[in-house]
């Protein structure tokens, strides 16, 4: 059975970083694309990015470009996303996903002073 | 950049209706679109792949159709269980656009 189990929720001053984790059981993230989305409060969906896990190729939405850093470490067959600059919209959940069948349980990231 | 639009924002169903909702690609998108259902507090769930194909386990009350722009998920015979939102999303190519979704409630 496929399991994506992201990191817990986090708390961000702004202006800060945090570093989400997505670690993935029962399917090797080598032979697939990592997804991140995120999910503003009472909002729709936006796709984020996504990285090859095999070679680190990393493709943004532009809006995202500055905003998120997609890594992965194929030896812990984990992904991980870090936001920086934290702002108020950046409050969301967000998801990781393998496409487009298996998603994480999504992590709630709230930025307050 | 692709737009996906969907229509309408919101619906009001009565059990066992048929319900059709749409979303429509600012560019061709050939059958590269998927549709989630999203209930509050879960992940989204992959309903449809592109465009027609059922995803494993997904009821056959629920269809999808269309191609090149214009796409519609029809649910034959609502049932209560189906009340959420359900999203639209371009895949296969980047960026991997979802459409702003369609809230179905129930009567």
């Amino acid at each position: 059975e496929v399991q994506l189990q992201q990191s817990g929720a986090e708390l961000g001053k702004p202006g800060t970083s945090v570093k989400l984790s997505c670690k993935v059981s029962g399917y090797n993230i080598r032979n697939t694309y990592m997804h991140w989305v995120n999910q503003r409060p009472g909002k729709g969906l936006e796709w984020i990015g996504r990285i090859d896990p095999a070679n680190g190729n990393t493709i943004y939405a532009e809006k995202f470009k500055s905003k998120a850093t997609l890594t992965a470490d194929t030896s812990s067959n984990t992904a991980y996303m870090q936001l920086s600059q934290l702002k108020s919209d950046d409050t969301a959940i967000y998801f990781c996903a393998i496409p487009w069948a298996y998603w994480g349980q999504g992590v709630m990231v709230t930025v307050s002073s | 950049n692709i737009v996906m639009t969907q229509s309408p924002k919101s619906m009001s169903i009565s059990v066992g209706d048929r319900v059709t909702m749409n979303c429509k690609a600012s560019q061709n998108v050939y059958n590269n679109i998927a549709w989630y259902q999203q209930k509050p507090g879960q992940s989204p769930k992959l309903l449809i792949y592109y465009a027609s194909n059922r995803y494993n386990g997904v009821p056959d009350r629920f269809t999808g159709s269309g191609y090149g722009t214009d796409f519609t998920l029809t649910i034959n015979s609502v049932q209560a269980e189906d009340a959420a939102f359900y999203y639209c999303q371009r895949i296969y190519n980047s960026p991997y656009t979802f459409g702003a979704g369609t809230k179905l409630e129930l009567k």
